[in-house]
């Protein structure tokens, strides 16, 4: 298996655009994870999705931010107008949940946006 | 709330071991504990989790102990690719529970 493909690996794009980041979960997990990495708060998770619902989008920072998951093997991550502040590696996971399971999340390689 | 503590940085030299230790003092019954790190500019790898008890894989040793209240994390004979930020989890078994990641222990290893 490849493993959690995320594009692009770098984006760099001017205050006020929109930005979408893609994710392509690995095949069989039911579970997908967006989180963004940034020096002053860590990893923080934004996203849950199971079985392509969003479960738990408190994470969200504001409206400007939304989520997408059309299918098992696809999700978007969009900005919308984009902020310098918005800067930082974003994350995306997979993982298989259900009853009784305990199996780990399977990251992506990130992409790294930077809002000038 | 953070429900694990760890030391902000540790070194260890190549070759020796290298002993991660976490507190996770209000673990519930039913909750396991998960060790991920993280190589710069990568994203978080999963390394090895258990309930109860000692566990081994191919990468490393976790043992917890018999409260359940703390746990290390061995990397048996540590190489320069193993530096890294080193996370210990909590996390219940059997469906969504909301993931914590924290600081996370810097590991270096010094040739």
């Amino acid at each position: 298996d490849a493993g959690v493909i995320q594009s692009p690996r770098h984006e760099v794009t001017e205050m006020g655009q929109e930005v979408t980041l893609r994710c392509k979960p690995i095949s069989g997990h039911n579970s997908l994870f967006w989180y963004r990495q940034t020096m002053m708060r860590g990893l923080e998770l934004l996203i849950y999705f199971n079985n392509n619902v969003p479960i738990d989008d408190s994470g969200m920072p504001e409206d400007r931010f939304s989520a997408k998951m059309p299918n098992a093997s696809f999700s978007t991550l969009k900005i919308q107008p984009s902020e310098p502040r918005d800067s930082a590696v974003y994350f995306c996971a997979s993982s298989f949940l259900n009853r009784g399971d305990n199996y780990g999340y399977t990251f992506g390689s990130g992409t790294r946006l930077t809002v000038v | 709330d953070a429900k694990t503590t760890q030391p902000t940085s540790m070194d260890c030299a190549e070759g020796r071991a290298a002993n991660l230790p976490c507190n996770h003092s209000t673990i519930s019954g039913n909750e396991y504990v998960y060790w991920y790190r993280q190589i710069h500019s990568q994203g978080p790898q999963y390394i090895i989790h258990g309930l109860k008890n000692n566990e081994t894989n191919e990468m490393a040793s976790l043992i917890i102990t018999e409260d359940r209240k703390s746990s290390t994390l061995i990397l048996p004979h540590a190489t320069l690719r193993d530096t890294a930020v080193y996370y210990c989890i909590v996390r219940a078994a059997g469906g969504y529970q909301k993931v914590t990641f924290g600081i996370g222990t810097k590991l270096q290893v010094i040739p």
